[in-house]
């Protein structure tokens, strides 16, 4: 399978602690992006990335997460001091330089925290 | 801000019969929009985009720019298009061509026998 990976899948983790999720785009895609999604809602924006660039940031991202993407291929996101209220789905997605728009989506890593 | 609304949470229809799934936008300017898929057990995956103008799967989605509408249709369901639909807005002004997307909250359509 040469879609986004995502890793890991699942993560149930105890308030207060850091939690690291991984980001594999297709491999000549530029450009990535981290969501979030909740129950009941669609995919809301994280941030994005072209090569190692982050050149957006959601009002969303608290100074608890930090997303990077160091050599322009994988990205990591991780949040620190884990919140009840961070429990999500958090979604990657990339996309090459093309204009369709089309974004390519991984399977997601589902966050609980206890 | 823009914003993208799905009024329906649950759309239920049988098959064979016409399904049409709504989503209204608001966005002062000329957007992108996008119908975004999820069946069971995969990912989310682009159905459709309105510059296209394309037939996917027998469904098609037309911009009324006037009713600031963007609805999904389809003459004729079939069960295997069960799933979550999301639409999905792209403002060209907010900065070039990083498709930051706007989602609605999703419709799950079922069809049944």
């Amino acid at each position: 399978d040469t879609g986004v990976s995502q890793d890991p899948r699942h993560k149930i983790t105890k308030r207060g602690q850091n939690v690291t999720f991984r980001c594999d785009p297709i491999s000549e895609h530029n450009r990535l992006y981290w969501y979030r999604q909740t129950l009941g809602q669609g995919p809301e924006f994280l941030t994005y990335f072209q090569n190692e660039a982050q050149l957006e940031k959601s009002r969303l991202l608290s100074d608890r997460f930090s997303a990077e993407r160091p050599k322009g291929s994988f990205s990591t996101l991780e949040i620190q001091r884990t919140e009840q209220g961070d429990s999500a789905m958090y979604l990657c997605a990339s996309r090459g330089g093309d204009n369709t728009g089309e974004l390519f989506f991984g399977e997601g890593s589902r966050l609980t925290v206890l | 801000a823009q914003r993208v609304t799905q009024p329906e949470k649950l759309l239920s229809v049988f098959k064979g019969a016409p399904v049409e799934l709504k989503c209204n936008y608001s966005y002062s300017g000329s957007p992108e929009l996008f119908w975004y898929v999820q069946y069971s057990r995969q990912r989310l995956q682009l159905l459709l985009r309105h510059i296209s103008r394309e037939s996917i799967k027998g469904f098609t989605a037309d911009l009324n720019k006037g009713e600031t509408s963007f609805h999904l249709k389809k003459p004729f369901a079939q069960e295997e298009d069960s799933a979550m639909y999301y639409c999905a807005l792209h403002p060209p002004n907010s900065g070039g061509s990083n498709y930051k997307l706007t989602f609605g909250k999703g419709t799950l359509l079922t069809v049944n026998p």
